[in-house]
């Protein structure tokens, strides 16, 4: 079954505390992205990568880190988490991370709810 | 830059209804435009997208959009709401570089409309 894998899917930690959420995709796909989800802002991107090895900034990327050593997968490091962090985060993957492929949907993991105190 | 505008926090509709979610978008050039559904704990899913001619697309579970270049919008509809249809929508934008299927790496997302269908 072609999906995105999320883990964990829920998490409390402490502040300063080092995390990683996982990331995977089975359908083969480039372009891979990291969003967060708060109330009432809808969704914005963190991170996205192209292809194995090509990353860049979203929308709001402070605070985060994210590799791309293989194409499957893209975690996303949160290396000093801070309260400000508390979220609901989403994976997404979509056939091609060029542009000409720009009209293609993204697919969704089931999210990853972070508690920061 | 790009930016959506979904102007209703939360939209209530009987059952058999027909329903209507509204989204209006902002890029220099053409969009590529997308309608997510988000159900509780789970990601979102793909349900239509606009990228060139027929201005009503038809997408998943009976959903269709209508894209309206002179007003900038990409209403979502259904002539029949079922209670099913409870969930929280996505508008999404992408800009479009031309008709190779070329556009901006970014995808930019509405706030989300929650819609609730009434028995």
């Amino acid at each position: 079954e072609a999906q995105v894998t999320q883990n964990p899917r829920y998490l409390i930690t402490v502040t300063g505390k080092k995390l990683t959420v996982t990331c995977s995709q089975n359908m083969n796909h480039e372009y891979m992205s990291w969003y967060r989800q708060d109330p009432g802002l809808g969704l914005r991107q963190i991170y996205y990568s192209m292809n194995v090895e090509v990353t860049d900034k979203g929308d709001v990327p402070e605070g985060y880190k994210v590799s791309r050593k293989e194409k499957r997968n893209f975690p996303l490091i949160l290396e000093s988490p801070s309260p400000n962090q508390t979220s609901l985060y989403f994976c997404a993957s979509s056939l091609s991370g060029q542009a000409s492929y720009s009209n293609q949907p993204q697919h969704f993991g089931d999210g990853t709810r972070l508690s920061i105190l | 830059a790009q930016s959506v505008a979904q102007p209703e926090d939360q939209v209530n509709v009987a059952e058999g209804n027909p329903l209507t979610v509204k989204c209006t978008y902002s890029v220099s050039g053409n969009p590529y435009l997308f309608w997510y559904v988000q159900y509780p704990n789970r990601g979102l899913q793909f349900l239509l997208k606009y990228i060139t001619g027929d201005n009503l697309v038809k997408g998943s579970y009976g959903f269709e959009a209508e894209f309206n270049k002179s007003q900038t919008s990409f209403h979502l509809k259904k002539p029949s709401a079922l209670v099913s249809d409870s969930a929280l929508y996505f508008c999404a934008v992408r800009e479009s570089w031309g008709d190779s299927g070329a556009g901006s790496y970014q995808l930019t997302f509405g706030k989300g409309t929650k819609l609730s269908v009434i028995p």
